[in-house]
């Protein structure tokens, strides 16, 4: 069975400090998946990434990064956070272009 | 450009009512398509995508390449289906899926 891990469920900083998500699977998945989820909007893709070290933009990359330096984990870091970032953060891995396995989702509210 | 459209945010249906959740999209290949579900206080998990052709919890969709839908059908809904609902769209020879903005479904006793 498919794990996908976030390292936290709440988050709450403030505006400007440097904010790190993290994101583990073990399933050996290549690609990973960085969303945010807000009501009316839906599920908007930030960033992916298909390998260790490659990372590719989404829809909304603007004022985030991501970091893949080993295969299970995918990291992204909010440089100065803001609070439009308010959000619920999910992530995903998947074997290929296969169903995506989600992780539980990090509240986070800037301040 | 490629997008998925849900129209309704809340469908509310009485327990035991046909349910029907919209979804179109707008692509020009041939779409890999997806229906997640996320329960109250669960994560985002796959319902069931259209090539595989289940049916799961007594859902169905049927692609429909003429119209671009992919609705979720259910006979006979039942109170534990109250949840919310994303379709996606898988464009082919890529790992961009584009999810629709969620219908909220809500089976009333």
């Amino acid at each position: 069975d498919v794990k996908v891990t976030q390292s936290s469920r709440y988050l709450v900083k403030r505006t400007g400090e440097k904010v790190f998500l993290e994101c583990v699977q073990d399933m050996d998945h290549e690609n990973m998946f960085w969303y945010r989820q807000d009501p009316g909007l839906g599920l908007r893709l930030i960033y992916f990434s298909y390998d260790v070290k490659m990372k590719e933009k989404g829809d909304i990359p603007e004022g985030y990064s991501v970091s893949r330096e080993k295969k299970e984990r995918f990291s992204l870091i909010l440089e100065s956070a803001s609070t439009n970032q308010t959000s619920m953060y999910l992530c995903a891995s998947t074997r290929g272009a296969d169903t995506q396995y989600f992780g539980p989702g990090t509240r986070l509210t800037v301040l | 450009a490629q997008r998925v459209t849900q129209p309704e945010k809340l469908l509310s249906v009485f327990k035991g009512a046909p349910v029907e959740l919209k979804c179109n999209y707008s692509y020009s290949g041939s779409p890999e398509l997806f229906w997640y579900v996320q329960y109250s206080r669960q994560r985002l998990q796959l319902l069931l995508r259209h090539i595989s052709r289940e049916s799961i919890k007594g859902f169905t969709a049927d692609l429909n390449k003429g119209e671009t839908s992919f609705h979720l059908k259910k006979p006979f809904a039942q109170e534990e289906d109250s949840a919310m609902y994303y379709c996606a769209l898988n464009p082919l020879g890529t790992y961009k899926y584009i999810f629709g903005t969620g219908t909220r479904l809500k089976v009333l006793a």
